[in-house]
């Protein structure tokens, strides 16, 4: 079966610029998630979706960050405006469960995003 | 929410020596492990994983150990191989009813010929 797919794979803007990045999950998978992995550290969940309805965002910064999911399937996520500690690779990821439990969770290649 | 702290950050061993990477989390809800392989410049890959009702799983060379009474679960890798280089990222569910992951820091571990 096809990945995770994730775009673009590098972007490299000046601070207080906008960026947005684009994920399509594997096919039929509900649950999809964002995690913003700085260099040296392990991945940092951003948000989460079910089909299209955020399950949890706690850990999003929401006056500079936003995410959506179309009709349940791909995703965005926006950086408006940027700012140079935003650099790092954000990670899209899927899995096919709803609920909790604990699933196998897909990640995609990654952008990224360097803040200059 | 979530708290998981992993050890070492760097681990150096001979070929054909085993490794062992340890986790400890705070959550004693949490009831799913994972632990994720990344190679540089490479997305994370998912390479064993064990829930709550078992406190052993083992996958040809690698093996997962859970200690639910002391929130610890432990990555065991026998006869290493110059391919387990790469970085290990233990996980636990972020908790509060959703399955996004809490990782640890990470370790680099490096397998010397």
């Amino acid at each position: 079966e096809a990945g995770v797919a994730q775009s673009p794979r590098y972007k490299i803007i000046e601070k207080r610029q906008s960026v947005a990045f684009w994920c399509n999950p594997i096919s039929g998978h509900a649950t999809l998630y964002w995690y913003q992995q700085i260099l040296g550290q392990g991945p940092k969940l951003l948000i989460q979706f079910q089909n299209n309805g955020v399950v949890d965002d706690s850990q999003l910064p929401k006056d500079r960050f936003s995410a959506e999911r179309l009709k349940g399937v791909d995703s965005t996520l926006k950086i408006q405006p940027a700012k140079l500690e935003d650099s790092a690779v954000y990670l899209c990821a899927s899995s096919s469960h709803l609920g909790t439990g604990g699933y196998i969770q897909y990640f995609g290649a990654g952008t990224r995003l360097s803040v200059l | 929410g979530e708290n998981v702290e992993q050890h070492p950050s760097t681990l150096s061993v001979q070929e054909g020596d085993s490794a062992v990477i340890k986790c400890t989390y705070s959550d004693s809800a949490s009831n799913y492990f994972p632990w994720y392989k990344q190679e540089l410049g490479k997305r994370p890959q998912l390479i064993i994983d064990i829930r709550s009702n078992v406190g052993e799983k083992k996958d040809q060379r690698i093996a997962v150990t859970l200690n639910k009474t002391a929130k610890h679960f432990s990555l065991h890798i026998t006869e290493t191989q110059p391919e387990d280089s790469a970085v290990y990222f233990c996980a636990a569910p972020s908790g509060g009813g959703a399955d996004g992951l809490t990782f640890g820091k990470g370790t680099h571990l490096i397998i010397q010929p």
